[in-house]
């Protein structure tokens, strides 16, 4: 199983509703991360979770909440969004970091804020 | 600098070969990669190149790699219309979790 599975695939939200987006993969990885990316850009990275635990926070604010329940799931709750938070928002994971460590990515959850 | 820049685009014909380049900043990137994102889809990885290497074929893709100019390329032969979609390259330093992606680059193959 290579699969990083993403739901939902699609969601509308208003600028004061809570919603949060999932992520799960079975490859044993223990990497897990959120990348936000905007129409023809390339992916920007928002977090890394490392064997669970917060590795890396771009500075990403805090309407946006992150957290790794175990080893294979990933969430990501939202909350008093801004429309120009609208973007796919895509979940990889990856072996540890010293290793060829490539990413592999889910299918991403397109997000628009009305 | 983490800058890492791509052509924005690039068309060919059907059958022909595609050369999509690649240059980045960080002398002390050890992984390159490339990515094939189609549209609509995330990113799915089409093959790596270490740092110590020249060269890597992959049947179609071939990957070269320049270090001193700290530049990246990735042919793809016989292109076919599948072949369409936006191409990152990435570099990551080895002991980190920081991929730095290109900018991209949206290859269209004419029938």
């Amino acid at each position: 199983d290579t699969e990083v599975t993403q739901t939902p695939k699609h969601l509308v939200m208003g600028m004061t509703n809570k919603k949060s987006l999932k992520c799960e993969q079975h490859m044993g990885h223990r990497a897990m991360y959120w990348y936000k990316q905007k129409a023809k850009k390339p992916p920007e990275l928002m977090f890394v979770y490392s064997y669970e635990k917060l590795s890396i926070n771009e500075s990403v604010p805090s309407r946006f909440s992150p957290e790794c329940p175990n080893s294979s799931l990933l969430n990501l709750h939202l909350h008093a969004l801004q429309p120009e938070d609208s973007a796919l928002y895509l979940c990889a994971s990856s072996q540890e970091a010293g290793v060829t460590g490539e990413l592999f990515f889910g299918e991403g959850s397109r997000l628009t804020v009305l | 600098g983490e800058d890492v820049e791509q052509s924005l685009f690039l068309s060919v014909r059907e059958g022909d070969s595609s050369v999509i380049n690649c240059t980045y900043t960080d002398s002390s990137s050890t992984y390159l990669y490339w990515y094939k994102q189609e549209p609509g889809a995330g990113l799915q990885l089409l093959t790596y190149i270490f740092s110590n290497m020249d060269m890597k074929q992959d049947q179609r893709l071939t990957v070269l790699l320049n270090k001193k100019d700290k530049h990246l390329s990735l042919r793809i032969a016989d292109t076919q219309t599948g072949d369409s979609a936006i191409y990152f390259c990435a570099e990551k330093t080895s002991g980190t979790y920081k991929y730095i992606f290109g900018t991209g680059t949206r290859l269209k193959v004419l029938a």
